[in-house]
């Protein structure tokens, strides 16, 4: 069974950093593209950012570049999201989520069940 | 970025009842759209894949349709289980966007 656990959410002060993190089992982590999707309370869903199986190669959305890293440990079966310069507008469930590509479709098919990160004074 | 436009953004309708959601995107994405349930309180879902394919499991009274800048996302009868907020999602281009939600309750 694929299992993704996100951990290293909390309160944190503007301008401050937080690193998320996200546990995957069930599944060879190695082969698959893994992304970062936020969500504000109340809110929609947002994509933040996605990492390549390899690492190679990583992409944001435009509202966190230069301010947010995502990185992989496969020997630990780790995603992470490295948050720095955090802002109110920051906060949100993140959630981490399996990016399945088979023949040019894309898809989130599995997803954890979100880290709370609150950016507030 | 491609802007992805859902409605009606909430519904109610009763047990049984045929439901139907749009999602307009901004400009011609294929049929590189998935759509995701969201229960409440709950990560989403994945329920519909490449516009029209249903994912494994899912039961066969939703359903997806549409190609270029029009979709629709169909539960041919609906059951109390179903309330959530489902969104569309285009993988067309990054970054990936989502519409804003559509929330179905019970009448």
């Amino acid at each position: 069974e694929v299992q993704l656990v996100e951990s290293g959410g909390g309160l944190v002060q503007p301008g401050g950093s937080l690193r998320l993190s996200c546990a995957a089992s069930g599944f060879t982590f190695s082969s698959y593209y893994m992304s970062w999707v936020r969500q504000a309370p109340g809110k929609g869903l947002e994509w933040v950012a996605n990492i390549k199986p390899d690492g190679s190669e990583k992409y944001y959305v435009g509202s966190v570049k230069g301010r947010f890293t995502i990185s992989r440990d496969s020997a630990k079966n780790s995603l992470f999201l490295q948050m720095n310069s955090l802002r109110a507008e920051d906060t949100a469930v993140y959630y981490c989520a399996r990016e399945s590509r088979w023949r040019g479709s894309y898809r989130f098919d599995s997803w954890g069940q979100g880290t709370l990160v609150t950016v507030s004074s | 970025d491609i802007q992805m436009t859902q409605s009606p953004s909430s519904l109610s309708a009763s047990v049984g009842d045929r439901v139907t959601i749009t999602c307009q995107a901004s400009q011609d994405i294929s049929s590189y759209l998935n759509w995701y349930q969201q229960r409440p309180g709950k990560a989403p879902k994945l329920l519909i894949y490449d516009a029209s394919n249903l994912e494994t499991g899912v039961p066969s009274r939703f359903s997806g349709s549409g190609s270029g800048t029009v979709f629709t996302f169909t539960i041919s009868s609906l059951q109390p289980e179903d309330i959530a907020t489902y969104f569309c999602q285009q993988f067309d281009n990054l970054p990936y966007t989502f519409g804003q939600g559509t929330k179905l309750e019970i009448k």
